[in-house]
């Protein structure tokens, strides 16, 4: 089976910029979720979707949004970008039913400057 | 609020003897315990998980250890290998909260051969 795949893997945007990013999870996944990591802090949970529908949401403003389409391929959203955004964004699928284990992207890169 | 910590920021151990990585929570309604291993460039991959109903769980190399009364739970990796040299992560999730889970700051593992 393919793994969970993110794109793109790197990308610098200017502060008050807007970026998609791009998460497939591993076939037959029906949940993903997306982290943010930066030093120090770990990974924050930002949002999980299944079947198209937001399960779970963590503590971020709304600039940051999602959704997920019916093949389960997820985009998130970071609007009016800021300096402190810049992380390394992580996309984790599961099957969302039962078990607690999730398979992650390699993330995407993102620098605010 | 830092539900799930990882006080050790790093750790460095000798090649054949035992790791141990601690994590303690503050959550009481954490029932699910998981550790990642991440390496650089890479996302986490998933290497084990406890129940709240048990306190120790293993997997070849890897044990993991829970304290519920003390809302602590510990990885032991015996015998160490470099291969072993990675950042891991501590998380815990709430049955029910489908896949919201927090993780903790991380812990940097060097084996040294």
């Amino acid at each position: 089976k393919a793994g969970v795949t993110q794109t793109p893997r790197y990308l610098i945007k200017t502060r008050g910029q807007q970026v998609t990013l791009s998460c497939s999870p591993i076939s037959g996944h029906r949940s993903v979720s997306w982290y943010q990591q930066t030093p120090g802090q770990g990974l924050q949970f930002l949002f999980e979707y299944f079947s198209e529908t937001q399960r779970n949401k963590g503590n971020f403003p709304g600039r940051f949004s999602g959704r997920q389409f019916s093949n389960s391929r997820s985009e998130m959203n970071v609007s009016t970008l800021e300096l402190g955004d810049s992380a390394l964004y992580l996309c984790a699928s599961s099957t969302g039913t039962g078990v607690r284990e999730q398979y992650f992207g390699p993330g995407t890169r993102l620098t605010v400057t | 609020d830092q539900q799930v910590k990882q006080n050790s920021p790093s750790l460095s151990v000798q090649e054949g003897r035992i790791s141990i990585l601690n994590c303690d929570y503050t959550n009481s309604m954490f029932d699910y315990f998981l550790w990642y291993k991440k390496y650089p460039a890479e996302g986490p991959t998933f290497l084990i998980s406890i129940s709240s109903i048990k306190d120790k769980n293993e997997d070849g190399r890897f044990t993991v250890f829970l304290n519920k009364s003390a809302k602590h739970l510990s990885l032991h990796i015996v015998p160490s290998q470099p291969g072993d040299s990675a950042v891991y992560f501590c998380a815990a999730s709430v049955t029910g909260g489908y896949q919201k889970v927090t993780f903790g700051t991380g812990t940097k593992l060097q084996v040294i051969p």
